[in-house]
Order: structure tokens, then sequence, then C-alpha cells
């Protein structure tokens, strides 16, 4: 079985472009969750989605948004890109996005800001 | 910030058992405790989680003190493939936000 994709795999943008990433959740999997990992560091958490609403948000600012389609596919968008959003953008999906459900992560896209 | 500690770093020599500890004093009674690995560059890869029970499924085992205070990960028979960085996570909110620490890396030795 296919597990969670992400597209493209890598991506360079300049200062003050915008981005969008991709996430295919696992078939039958209606939650996707958006981290973001810095180099050396550990994911970090952005957007939980389910059922096409936002149920969770992390402490990102605004120029990070989501938004998740009726096939449960989801975008993240990055507007006006610093160098700090360098990172391993990684999408996870999980069957409803409880608490008790595993989060199974895709390969990441990796962005690099120059 | 994350509600575990883990140690910074570990070797295992090859083909003996891995033991990652894992510490989460402040948890609460309905946080589960979860394990992912990430090896270099690819994404977090599950490996097991447990509530208060031992677990044991075909990648470890995870054992949890009764006090739920702590909890180890074991590796049987470690292998060279299984150096990575692991993340040990509670989580027991409404979502699913995930707070990952840095982790522990453990190098596989030969």
């Amino acid at each position: 079985d296919a597990g969670v994709t992400q597209s493209p795999t890598h991506l360079i943008k300049t200062r003050g472009q915008h981005v969008t990433l991709r996430c295919s959740p696992i078939s039958g999997h209606k939650s996707v969750s958006w981290y973001q990992q810095v180099l050396g560091q550990g994911p970090q958490f952005i957007f939980q989605y389910y059922e096409k609403e936002e149920r969770g948000r992390g402490n990102f600012p605004d120029r990070f948004s989501a938004r998740q389609f009726p096939n449960y596919s989801s975008e993240l968008n990055v507007n006006a890109l610093l160098l700090g959003d360098s990172a391993l953008y990684l999408c996870a999906s999980s069957l409803r996005g409880g608490s008790t459900d595993t989060q199974y992560f895709g390969p990441g896209t990796r962005l690099t800001v120059l | 910030d994350a509600k575990t500690t883990q140690p910074p770093s570990m070797d295992c020599a090859e083909g003996r058992a891995a033991n990652l500890p894992c510490n989460h004093s402040t948890i609460s009674g309905n946080e589960y405790v979860y394990w992912y690995r990430q090896i270099h560059s690819q994404g977090p890869q599950y490996i097991i989680h447990g509530l208060k029970n031992n677990e044991t499924n075909e990648m470890a085992s995870l054992i949890i003190t009764e006090d739920r205070k702590s909890s180890t990960l074991i590796l049987p028979h470690a292998t060279l493939r299984d150096t990575a960085v692991y993340y040990c996570i509670v989580n027991g909110n409404y979502g699913q936000n995930f707070v990952f620490g840095p982790g522990t890396r453990l190098s596989v030795l030969p």
C-alpha cells in the first residue's frame, strides 16, 4: 500500500516568494498534519486538518496557511519566504486525527530559501 | 516544550539489545507514549506506542514503568540500519500536535 506522499521532494526559492507544498495521505486516512523540521532539531507542529476543518495550529506566523481537500489531500502555503523558512516540511496522516491514532509521516519536502 | 527527556546520544554494538530511556514525569492519565525514529533526512518512522501496559511488535518492545513516569524502548537485536534519531513523545490532546524534543541519536557500531 502507498504511504504518505509529498511533492515536490526538493524546492529552491528566493526570499519574498511564496511556495505551495502538497501531501496525499494514506488511503482511508482523513486527518493530515504538517510539521517543520529545521536542521538539527526535531519536527515542529504547524497545522492539523480533519475532514477539511482546521483542528490545530502551532506557533507559526500568518504567512503559513493550509487547507484540506475533499479527497483528504492537503496543501501547505508559505508566503513572503524568509531565509529561516528553509527546512524539511513533513506531512503526516492518520485515520481520524485523534490522540490515539497513529500518525504516519511522508518523506518530506526539502525547502531551501536563498 | 517537549514533555519528555531523553539522552542526546547512545552507542550500541551490532547484534546486542539497544535500550533507549525516556523520562515523562508530568505525563497525565490519558496521554500515550509514542516512539518514532528518523533516519538521516527521511520522514519519522512510527515504531510503537502504549498507554500503561508493555507493548511489543515486530520492530521493538516498549516498557512503561508502573507510575508511567518513564519508559524504555528496546530494540532486541540492533543492526547497523537501526542507526537513527529516536524520538519519545507523549500525546493525549484532542488533536495530534506532537511535540518533538531533540531525541536520542543511536549509533549501532559493527
